[in-house]
C-alpha cells in the first residue's frame, strides 16, 4: 500500500521560497502515475497546485504557474514542491498525493505558515 | 477552468437519515471524470468515488454517487455518526487544472 509523507519548514518568511518534499513508500514513483500537491488554507477548501509525471513532465495550476516548480528524485523515491515569493495568502496545509486524475492516496499534510 | 458549485453549503441531519449532496459544473465534465471525497477534521481527504459513480475500495455501500455532464450527486443513506463531516467534489476531465468544489458540511442535528 502506497504511503506518502510531507516534510519541510513549518514557517516561511514573506517573499521567500516555500520548499516541501514528499517521501513515498510502497510504490516506486519512477514506475507510473502523476504525483501531485494540493493545499488547503485554514478553514477553507482544497486547491490543486500541480502534478509531476514519473517521466518528469509537469502541469501546474495556471493561478500559481509563475511561482511553482515541481521536481522528482527517483533515487530517493521523493518529489518536491517549490513555491516562490510567498505571501500570507500561501499559508495552508500542503498535501502531497498520488494523482490518477483523482487523488487516491494522500499524505497527512503539513501546515506551512507565512509570517515574519 | 471548470468551476464546481456544491450545494447546500451545510446542512443538519440526524443519524439514520438520508442525505443527497449536489455538485454542479460550469461546463460538462469530460468522460464524467468526477470524484467525491470525505474529509474529517485534521485529516487528509479520502476518496469515496471516482468516475462519477465508481466506489473506491473499502467505502460502505450506504454511500452512492451518480450523475453525468454537469450535474452530480452523492447520497449517504442511514447516516452514521462518523459520516458527519465535510464532502468535496473534484473534476479531472479533459485538461488541467483539476478543480474542487467548495465543500458541503454535514452536521449532526
Amino acid at each position: 500500500q502506497v504511503q506518502l509523507q510531507e516534510s519541510g519548514p513549518g514557517l516561511v518568511r514573506p517573499a521567500e521560497t516555500l520548499s516541501l518534499t514528499c517521501s513515498v513508500s510502497g510504490y516506486s514513483i519512477s514506475h507510473s502515475f502523476y504525483w501531485g500537491w494540493i493545499r488547503q488554507p485554514p478553514g477553507k477548501g482544497l486547491e490543486w497546485i500541480g502534478s509531476i509525471y514519473h517521466s518528469g513532465n509537469t502541469y501546474y495550476n495556471p493561478s500559481l504557474r509563475s511561482r511553482v516548480t515541481l521536481s522528482l528524485d527517483t533515487s530517493k523515491n521523493q518529489f518536491s514542491l517549490k513555491l516562490s515569493s510567498v505571501t500570507a495568502a500561501d499559508t495552508a496545509v500542503y498535501y502531497c498525493a498520488r494523482d490518477r486524475g483523482y487523488f487516491d492516496s494522500w499524505g497527512q499534510g503539513t501546515l506551512v505558515t507565512v509570517s515574519s | 477552468e471548470i468551476v464546481l458549485t456544491q450545494s447546500p453549503g451545510s446542512l443538519s441531519l440526524s443519524p439514520g437519515e438520508t442525505v443527497t449532496l449536489s455538485c454542479r459544473a460550469s461546463q460538462s465534465v469530460s468522460s464524467n471524470y468526477l470524484a467525491w471525497y470525505q474529509q474529517k477534521p485534521g485529516q487528509a481527504p479520502k476518496v469515496l468515488f471516482y468516475g462519477a459513480s465508481t466506489r473506491a475500495t473499502g467505502i460502505p455501500d450506504r454511500f452512492s454517487a451518480s450523475g453525468s455532464g454537469t450535474d452530480f450527486t452523492l447520497t449517504i443513506s442511514r447516516l452514521e455518526p462518523e459520516d458527519f463531516t465535510v464532502y468535496y467534489c473534484q473534476q479531472y476531465g479533459g485538461s488541467p487544472p483539476w478543480t474542487f468544489g467548495q465543500g458541503t458540511k454535514v452536521e449532526i442535528k
